[in-house]
């Protein structure tokens, strides 16, 4: 099956600073990879994925960004706001596949 | 639509009760899964199921039952409670496995909290 690594596992950044964090996975057949954000005591939600066939995805202030190749791919997210607090998860998944592979999450914190 | 639903919210045990976290989607989605979580070991997938009648174990199956009788309902049983399976607990579910497009993305439930002493 499917491994997925994560780091950091938490990570700190000033107001307005930019945040990326980063995740391997091992298997070369995957082929989404969707980006889960947990608010404190909330549940995880998607907020952004990518295909295989894409490079680089942006929506608003988050972009991610996938390199097939090395079988790495990062969230980016610029001009951090303390609402962006949270734990993210990344995934993976490949063809065939019943479930989503998790890694094992980053805790943003912004500070004002 | 109420999404994915699961009940209750929070629960306390002893050693060696049993229970049933319940677990209801009303977007007529195919999939649905069980996951726990732990701090500094993210989501884990206990049991899935494909479709009605149909289940099958993920990462962490031992201590839990499953069964999938409506495309609606998927509860996770705790036979015999044990205090390693103190966790926050989700329901999953999509449209097809996995959630592999932005139209079968994987909707979870708001989490049903476990202390077993």
């Amino acid at each position: 099956g499917e491994n997925v690594e994560q780091h950091p596992s938490t990570l700190s950044v000033q107001e307005g600073d930019s945040a990326v964090i980063k995740c391997t996975y091992s298997d070369s057949a995957s082929n989404y990879f969707p980006w889960y954000k947990q608010e404190l005591g909330k549940r995880p939600q998607l907020i952004i994925d990518i295909r295989s066939n894409v490079g680089e995805k942006k929506d608003q202030r988050i972009a991610v960004t996938l390199n097939k190749t090395a079988k790495h791919f990062s969230l980016h997210i610029t001009e951090t706001q303390p609402e962006d607090s949270a734990v993210y998860f990344c995934a993976a998944s490949y063809p065939g596949a019943n479930n989503l592979f998790f890694g094992t999450g980053t805790r943003l914190t912004v500070i004002p | 639509n109420a999404g994915v639903t699961q009940t209750p919210k929070f629960q306390v045990l002893k050693t060696g009760q049993s229970m049933t976290l319940q677990c209801a989607q009303d977007m007529n989605h195919e999939y649905m899964s069980w996951y726990r979580q732990d701090p500094g070991m993210g989501l884990r997938l206990i049991h899935y199921s494909v479709g009605a009648g149909i289940t099958d174990q993920g990462e962490v199956p031992n201590g839990y039952n499953v069964s999938r009788s409506t495309t609606e309902d998927f509860p996770l049983r705790l036979l015999s409670a044990a205090p390693s399976q103190t966790s926050v607990y989700f329901c999953a579910s999509s449209s097809l496995p996995g959630g592999r497009g932005q139209e079968d993305t994987q909707y979870f439930g708001p989490g049903t909290r476990l202390t077993v002493l």
